[in-house]
C-alpha cells in the first residue's frame, strides 16, 4: 500500500525554486522520507532523505513538518532538466523495501 | 561510484523464450532489488536479496526466476512470458543493513526495457 500522496503534476518557471509537496500522514516514529525522481525512461535517481530534521544537500532541500505528516521537496533553482516525476516514499520500518507512491509529473517551464 | 549496471538495455522474447537479465554492482552492497515498471506508473518491488539470500518475493509469478550468484551480481530469469509482462525492469542495490533502522539509500540501474511478443 501506498504510504504517500503527492500531486499528479505541477509546473515551475526556469530558475525559481520548485516546492514539491508530499503527505504521509500515517508514517511511523522511525521510518525515514526518501525523495527520488526519475527522468523518462531512466533509472530513479537518489535525491535526499531525511526523518526528522530539515535536510540539504547539493540538489535539493527536504523540509519535514514537526508532526511528521507531511515533507516538501524544495529544487532552489529549477532547470530546464529538472522536468521529471519526482517520487515520494516512506522507507518500510523493517526491511529494505521501498513502496513508491504515484509521483509528481514536475514540467520546468522556460 | 554509486553505478548500477544493467544488461541488455533493450529484449525482445517470444512467450516460449527463457532469456535472462542481468544486473551488477561493485560498490559492496549486499542487498540488491528488483523492481518491474509498467508505462507511466511507479516501480513496483518485485524481489529482495539480502546478503545473497531471498528475503522478500511479492508473490511474484513463478515464471520470473531471480538468482543471486554473489553479492555483486543478481539475474532475473525469464521463462513462458505473457504480454503483459513487458515493462522496465529496474534493478537496485543498498548497503544492506538487514534488521538495522539506519537509513538504506538504494542505487538504481538504468533498466532493461523488455518487451514480450
Amino acid at each position: 500500500d501506498a504510504k504517500t500522496t503527492q500531486p499528479t503534476s505541477m509546473d515551475c518557471a526556469e530558475g525559481r525554486a520548485a516546492n514539491l509537496p508530499c503527505n504521509h500522514s500515517t508514517i511511523s516514529g522511525n521510518e525515514y522520507v526518501y525523495w527520488y525522481r526519475q527522468i523518462h525512461s531512466q533509472g530513479p535517481q537518489y535525491i535526499i532523505h531525511g526523518l526528522k530534521n530539515n535536510e540539504t544537500n547539493e540538489m535539493a532541500s527536504l523540509i519535514i513538518t514537526e508532526d511528521r505528516k507531511s515533507s516538501t521537496l524544495i529544487l532552489p533553482h529549477a532547470t530546464l532538466r529538472d522536468t521529471a516525476v519526482y517520487y515520494c516514499i516512506v522507507r518500510a520500518y523493517t526491511g529494505n523495501q521501498f513502496y513508491f507512491g504515484t509521483g509528481t509529473s514536475l514540467t520546468v517551464i522556460p | 561510484d554509486t553505478e548500477v549496471t544493467q544488461t541488455p538495455k533493450h529484449l525482445v522474447m517470444g512467450m516460449t523464450n527463457k532469456k535472462s537479465l542481468k544486473c551488477e554492482q561493485h560498490m559492496g552492497h549486499r542487498a540488491m532489488y528488483w523492481y518491474k515498471q509498467k508505462a507511466k506508473k511507479p516501480p513496483e518491488l518485485m524481489f529482495v536479496y539480502s546478503y545473497e539470500k531471498l528475503s522478500i518475493n511479492e508473490s511474484v509469478p513463478s515464471r520470473f526466476s531471480p538468482e543471486c550468484p554473489n553479492s555483486s551480481l543478481l539475474n532475473l530469469h525469464l521463462h513462458a512470458l505473457q504480454p503483459e509482462d513487458s515493462a522496465l525492469y529496474l534493478c537496485a542495490s543498498s548497503q544492506g543493513s538487514g534488521t538495522s533502522r539506519s537509513t538504506d539509500t538504494q542505487y538504481f540501474g538504468p533498466g532493461t526495457r523488455l518487451t514480450v511478443l
